[in-house]
């Protein structure tokens, strides 16, 4: 089992709230991303970090913000959820960029 | 454009039976990784073939790797009903450590009792 933990795992809320997902890791690892994936179809990077203070865009544009303040934690923000970003969002971690990635269970959004 | 493409999109075998599922990819790599991914929950990684490899074995897994046909292969012998799940492979360019692993699309693997 992986130590990387996301909460919460499931989450239904109505346009335009503000929500904030998390994920947390103890592995100690530096490199952590969060990519975004609808059922049965291949994953989108949405955001990446290299370390504390440290965060990218990734492939995929998102509405979506990300902070890292400590090794740790990697949360993602949605300041006004919308219908379209109903899916599900995972949460991975590595060593390196080019190791295996650790995963967390996913957290699965609707917003109605 | 994405990296790996698996085939095929979904493959349904009985169990006992082997899976084969493929991998192609459109540029250099420092190694070629297989995930498995049950329903509604997070990637596993399965195995790690670096570049400079052939074939590598792992319990029922066995993947190969062509670097001149930038193709990979993952088969699963005398699969189980607990196989049920989908594959992705995922790439990571040759460079430093910050660079990112490309997943593709996937193959849905259903193995019935």
């Amino acid at each position: 089992e992986a130590d990387i933990y996301q909460t919460p795992r499931y989450l239904v809320i109505g346009t335009g709230k503000k929500i904030t997902l998390e994920c947390s890791q103890t592995m100690g690892h530096d490199k952590m991303y969060w990519y975004q994936q609808d059922p049965g179809m291949e994953l989108h990077l949405i955001h990446y970090s290299y370390g504390v203070n440290s965060t990218e865009k990734g492939d995929l544009s998102s509405e979506s913000t990300v902070s890292r303040i400590r090794t740790e934690h990697f949360p993602l923000t949605l300041e006004s959820a919308r219908p379209s970003h109903t899916s599900q969002y995972l949460c991975a971690s590595s060593v390196a960029g080019y190791n295996e990635q650790f995963f967390g269970p996913g957290t699965r959004l609707t917003v109605l | 454009s994405q990296q790996g493409e698996e085939d095929p999109q979904a493959l349904s075998i009985q169990e006992g039976e082997n899976a084969t599922m493929n991998c192609s990819y459109k540029t250099s790599i420092n190694n070629l990784q297989w995930y498995r991914q049950n329903s509604g929950r997070g990637l596993v990684h399965l195995i790690l073939i670096r570049s400079n490899e052939r074939e590598k074995h792992s319990g029922r897994l066995r993947v190969t790797l062509d670097t001149s046909k930038k193709s990979s292969s993952l088969l699963i012998t005398a699969s189980r009903a607990a196989d049920t799940a989908s594959y992705f492979c995922a790439t990571a360019p040759p460079g430093g450590s910050n660079y990112k692993l490309t997943f593709g699309k996937g193959t849905l693997l259903t193995v019935n009792p």
